[in-house]
This record gives structure tokens, C-alpha cells and sequence, in this order.
């Protein structure tokens, strides 16, 4: 089975606080690519970052860092010092080589809190 | 600056009314995909196309109807809306595949009354 859970449906936190957004995937391809994509409120989805199976750095980017865990089948996004700007909906989506199409999570709605 | 640009951005149309919702990208994609989504919930995969002439139902059972006649436009049709596909279409692509990570358009939020 192929699948990808994001079981925080929403997470509210107060401006400035570190939030991390969980990522749980399932796939038997080796092969396999990972992503992030934010979606605010005027409703367009935005790319983020995509990670390979082969490459398990973690990446920071500014205020967002990402951890991926083969051993976990986890791709988890954090967002150190939040800002309102922050709030959105965050979709993790998996790729697998055998596959052109894209598998997506529900989606976790963050809420930044002035 | 887009590079797949949907439209209109709104549409609010009464029942039973023919629609089509334009997608049209410069980038010279080959694979495309029309998906529908509820504000803020799940995307849910209504159509895709791998190239000209080349359409596929998704994984949601949808009443509307692509075509794929030129590389860069990928429309969609509904040929009697109603409430029912009250939502938002979300038009994507991508060139390599779903490796390469997919370039949304803005969305349609499409109101049936």
C-alpha cells in the first residue's frame, strides 16, 4: 500500500513558538521522492522542498528545517520562531518511482496566534 | 509570475448551467491534473493527462470532462453543474513526472447555487 498520514488535522500555536508537523509515509519502492507543499488561505498550493529516498539530510531553510527518518517512514517539517504568516494549510505528499501521480496527505491546518 | 494560469479565479453560476474551467501552462509540460478540493481539506485527483490526446479518470469519481488537444490547455467541463460540485479546481503540472514536484495554478472556486 502506498499511503501518507498526517495525523494533526490542526495545530494552533502562539506567534514565535517552534511547531513541527508530522509526516508518516507508506511505499515498498526504494525508490521514492518527498515533499512539502503550503497552501494559504487564497487557496493556491506552494512548493516547499522535496526530499529522495537516498538522501536523508535533514535541510534548513530560514525558519524551516525538515527531518527525514528511512527507519521511521517519517518527513517531518518544523517551523522555528512561527509568524502569523505561517498560517496555512501544509500538505506531505509521496511520489514513488512507479508512479507519475502524486500521494497526498490530509493536510494539517496551522493556526499562528498573535 | 505564474506559469500555469487558471480561470476565472471565482465563478458563481446557478444550476444546470454548461461550464468550463480554463488551465494553461507555458512550461511545456506534458503531464497535467485537474484536481478538487473542499477549502482547506483533502485533494482529490478528477482527471490527468500524460500528453495530447491522452486523458484518464482519477481516483474521484467526477461528471466533468477534460480534453488535452494542445500540450499547453487542459480544460474542464462540466456540461450541467450543481450544488454538488460546489468547490475548489485545482489545475497542476509537471514535466518529468510527480518526482519533479508538481506547479499549481491559483485555483477556481467554483459556487453552483
Amino acid at each position: 500500500a502506498q499511503k501518507v498520514t498526517q495525523a494533526q488535522t490542526e495545530i494552533s500555536v502562539v506567534e514565535k513558538e517552534d511547531v513541527t508537523l508530522d509526516c508518516v509515509y507508506e511505499t515498498r519502492d526504494t525508490t521514492y521522492y518527498l515533499f512539502w507543499y503550503k497552501q494559504p488561505p487564497s487557496g493556491e498550493l506552494v512548493f516547499l522542498i522535496r526530499r529522495n529516498s537516498f538522501d536523508e539530510q535533514n535541510e534548513i531553510s530560514g525558519r524551516y528545517s525538515w527531518n527525514f527518518q528511512k527507519s521511521t517512514s517519517s518527513f517531518n517539517f518544523t517551523i522555528t520562531a512561527s509568524q502569523v504568516v505561517d498560517s496555512a494549510v501544509y500538505f506531505c505528499a509521496l511520489s514513488p518511482d512507479s508512479n507519475y501521480q502524486l500521494i497526498w496527505g490530509a493536510g494539517t491546518k496551522l493556526i499562528i496566534k498573535p | 509570475e505564474a506559469d500555469i494560469y487558471q480561470t476565472p479565479r471565482y465563478l458563481v453560476i446557478g444550476t444546470g448551467k454548461k461550464i468550463t474551467l480554463e488551465c494553461s501552462q507555458t512550461m511545456g509540460h506534458d503531464k497535467m491534473y485537474w484536481y478538487q478540493q473542499d477549502p482547506g481539506m483533502e485533494l482529490h485527483l478528477i482527471h490527468y493527462s500524460y500528453g495530447v490526446n491522452s486523458t484518464e479518470k482519477g481516483d474521484l469519481s467526477s461528471e466533468s470532462t477534460v480534453s488535452r488537444i494542445r500540450t499547453e490547455h487542459f480544460p474542464l467541463t462540466l456540461e450541467s453543474a450543481r450544488p454538488s460540485h460546489t468547490s475548489q479546481y485545482l489545475c497542476a503540472s509537471t514535466r518529468g513526472g510527480a518526482r519533479d514536484g508538481y506547479t499549481f495554478g491559483s485555483g477556481t472556486r467554483l459556487t453552483v447555487v
